[in-house]
């Protein structure tokens, strides 16, 4: 099973600032990784895919990048909505699905 | 619109039944895989199940295998999850989730996701 670590587990920083988020992986997934964004209260939702790809209504401050074992989500600069819980995500070890712990970005 | 909405959540016992039921709309339901996602309090993700648009291929997490299924009812566009014998680790929020993919086994990503269902497990 791949494992996915998440670092920080907590990121604080002000809205106009950019956010640089981590997720390593325990083996190399090529560029089989997805993020998404968890709004409290709300449900999680799609943000990157295949790395570097963004989902259908993203705004363009948000980029993913790497492949292998270390891959990146970029906040280029926080607006007051983006600070939220965003998880990577991985499936090319079937099954099951791993998800990271989480990045909580908070003001 | 793509839109997933879950019911079915309850108050249940330890070692009871229920049925979390998902209506899709908004796309075409039997091209895509679907899953449910689970997600305890204050906790992070947990996939639990996985379904092919074929209705065959079905996958989930060693820790439901024999006590959960999973299905789907294409004339009604709805995802169901049957849960038995449920434990107290089982309390969670439910999500049903669209695939990108037709395929479980496809590293594609979960596209959509619905607000969810809550399962309380407890006497």
């Amino acid at each position: 099973e791949v494992v996915l670590t998440q670092s920080p587990a907590t990121l604080s920083l002000s809205p106009g600032e950019r956010a640089t988020l981590s997720c390593r992986t325990s083996q190399s997934i090529t560029s089989s990784l997805a993020w998404y964004q968890q709004r409290p209260g709300q449900p999680p939702r799609l943000l990157i895919y295949d790395a570097s790809k963004r989902a259908t209504g993203v705004p363009v401050r948000f980029s993913g990048s790497g492949s292998g074992t270390d891959f990146t989500l970029t906040i280029s600069s926080l607006e007051p909505e983006d600070f939220a819980v965003y998880f990577c995500h991985h499936r090319i070890t079937w099954p099951p699905v791993s998800f990271g712990g989480g990045t909580k970005v908070e003001i | 619109e793509v839109q997933l909405v879950e019911s079915g959540g309850e108050l249940v016992q330890p070692g009871g039944s229920l049925v979390l039921s998902c209506v899709a709309s908004g796309f075409t339901f039997t091209n895509y895989a679907m899953h449910w996602v689970r997600q305890a309090p204050g906790k992070g993700l947990e996939w639990v199940s996985g379904l092919g648009a074929n209705g065959r291929d079905k996958y989930y997490i060693n820790s439901v295998r024999g006590r959960v299924t999973i299905s789907r009812d294409e004339s009604r566009n709805t995802l169901y999850l049957e849960m038995k014998s449920v434990r107290a680790e089982d309390t969670a929020r439910y999500y049903c989730v669209k695939d990108q993919s037709s395929m479980v086994t496809i590293p594609a990503a979960f596209e959509y996701w619905g607000q969810g269902t809550v399962v309380t497990v407890s006497s």
